[in-house]
């Protein structure tokens, strides 16, 4: 059974760098194939890709977000983590992580960050 | 990368057929079989409905169906519940290892 859960801050003010993690189980990130997305869905707006992690270590990041993002894992911990710098009230939302083949299959709760200061 | 093209909403009565479009490029849609179709209600995570663009996860109604022509990806819900009501983002592979989602449709039961 694979789960997936997100933890961060709830409420992080303007400039500020948030900090999110993964935690998953029920699969391994060192499995061919494998990967970790995390994907944000501003209140009452669509989903919005931000970035994906794979087995290999191998990182991929949205164009539009890409100079503030950083992904990292820790196979050992099943956990992945996600860095986004400068944040900014636009960025309020919520913030869902998810395991990836050739989709998002299974995802976590989210948790829903808040910017303002 | 730009967001793929879905309707923002749609509607249909209990036992009719809807059909959701989302349109990309030849660099996502058009040159993957990699679509897929989320389901999301209100306060809840996405559920992924249709993979690959005709495969259904276990667990997903046969009246959930998908297909692709050129770069227009297609979610037909046949027979349409009560509890079809909810948001439906199309996802696509956009080579190397980048994805991109559509921004959502509503679709209301009427």
């Amino acid at each position: 059974q694979i789960t997936l859960k997100e933890s961060g801050p709830t409420l992080v003010k303007p400039t500020q760098t948030l900090t999110l993690t993964c935690t998953f189980s029920g699969f391994s990130l060192s499995t061919s194939g494998v990967g970790v997305g995390w994907i944000r869905q501003p209140p009452g707006k669509a989903l919005e890709w931000l970035a994906l992690i794979y087995w290999d270590d191998d990182k991929r990041y949205s164009p539009s977000l890409k100079s503030r993002l950083t992904i990292t894992k820790d196979t050992s911990k099943n956990q992945v983590v996600l860095t986004m710098t400068n944040m900014d009230p636009v960025d309020t939302a919520t913030y869902y992580c998810a395991h990836r083949r050739s989709d998002f299959g299974y995802w976590g709760q989210g948790t829903l960050v808040t910017v303002s200061s | 990368q730009s967001a793929l093209t879905q309707p923002p909403s749609a509607s249909g009565s209990p036992g009719q057929s809807v059909t959701i479009s989302c349109t990309g490029t030849t660099s996502d849609v058009g040159g993957y079989n990699y679509v897929s179709w989320y389901q999301q209600h209100p306060g809840k995570a996405p559920k992924l409905m249709i993979y690959e663009v005709t495969k259904r996860p276990s667990g997903v109604p046969d009246r959930f169906s998908g297909s692709k022509s050129g770069n227009t990806a297609s979610l037909t819900v046949s027979g349409l519940q009560a509890e079809d009501e909810a948001d439906y983002y199309c996802s696509s592979y956009a080579g190397s290892n980048f994805v991109v989602f559509g921004g959502g449709t509503k679709l209301t039961v009427l």
